[in-house]
């Protein structure tokens, strides 16, 4: 089936403009991740959804960042008042549970960049 | 807290091996290792589990030391598609969230 799927793939906006990118899991995927990568770096968490629990926001770096997941589909990541160092590589991935034995599915990333 | 991956880059001919080592200050329960391309997401490559044996797909192989909390992945008799940013990312035990990972390690097979 279908993988992790995000969008847009690129984004370039003007400081100080709020943006706000889109994850489609796996179907099925209850466990939902979002994780941020800047240039050369490894992998941030940044928040983790599972089924109808609530979120594990603890990852996010400042209240400008939110997001959002319907059920266990779709979610958004809002990023308001943008700065310059939000630039990054926002991927996003799914697994079928929560827990460490969990393989997670990575989409191709939304590439941000803040000017 | 993150777990420090050594080393930070390598370089390598077609044909020779590698390790990466992964190491943690804390009490593992998993340990997962991706890899990721230039440009693309990260791919699952294999998990270890707490108790876990020596696992291995191809010639690319891992182990885990559940008493020094740490992993090691090797590829052996490199191929030039083996060329990217390995990650791991460890789960520890009695948290539902998510694998921490490292800053990973930059592996370049060259001709």
């Amino acid at each position: 089936g279908a993988g992790v799927s995000q969008s847009p793939s690129n984004k370039v906006t003007e400081k100080g403009k709020d943006v706000e990118l889109r994850c489609d899991p796996i179907s099925g995927h209850t466990a939902l991740y979002w994780y941020r990568q800047r240039l050369g770096q490894g992998l941030e968490f940044l928040i983790y959804f599972q089924g109808n629990s609530a979120p594990d926001k603890s990852g996010l770096p400042s209240d400008r960042f939110s997001a959002e997941r319907t059920g266990e589909s779709v979610s958004t990541l809002t990023i308001q008042r943008t700065q310059q160092e939000d630039s990054a590589v926002y991927l996003c991935a799914s697994s079928p549970g929560a827990g460490p034995l969990n393989t997670q599915y990575f989409g191709p990333g939304t590439r941000l960049t803040v000017l | 807290q993150q777990p420090v991956q050594s080393p930070q880059a390598v370089i390598l001919r077609e044909g020779e091996d590698a390790v990466i080592n992964c190491s943690s200050s804390k009490a593992l329960y998993s340990v997962h290792w991706y890899r990721q391309k230039h440009g693309e997401a990260p791919i699952f490559l294999m998990i270890l589990l707490k108790g876990g044996e020596q696992k291995g797909h191809d010639k690319i192989s891992a182990s885990f030391n559940e008493k020094k909390q740490q992993s090691s992945l090797y590829l052996t008799a490199s191929q030039l598609s083996y060329s990217g940013t390995y990650f791991c990312g460890t789960g520890v035990s009695g948290s539902a969230r998510q694998l921490t990972f490292g800053s990973g390690t930059q592996l370049t097979v060259l001709p």
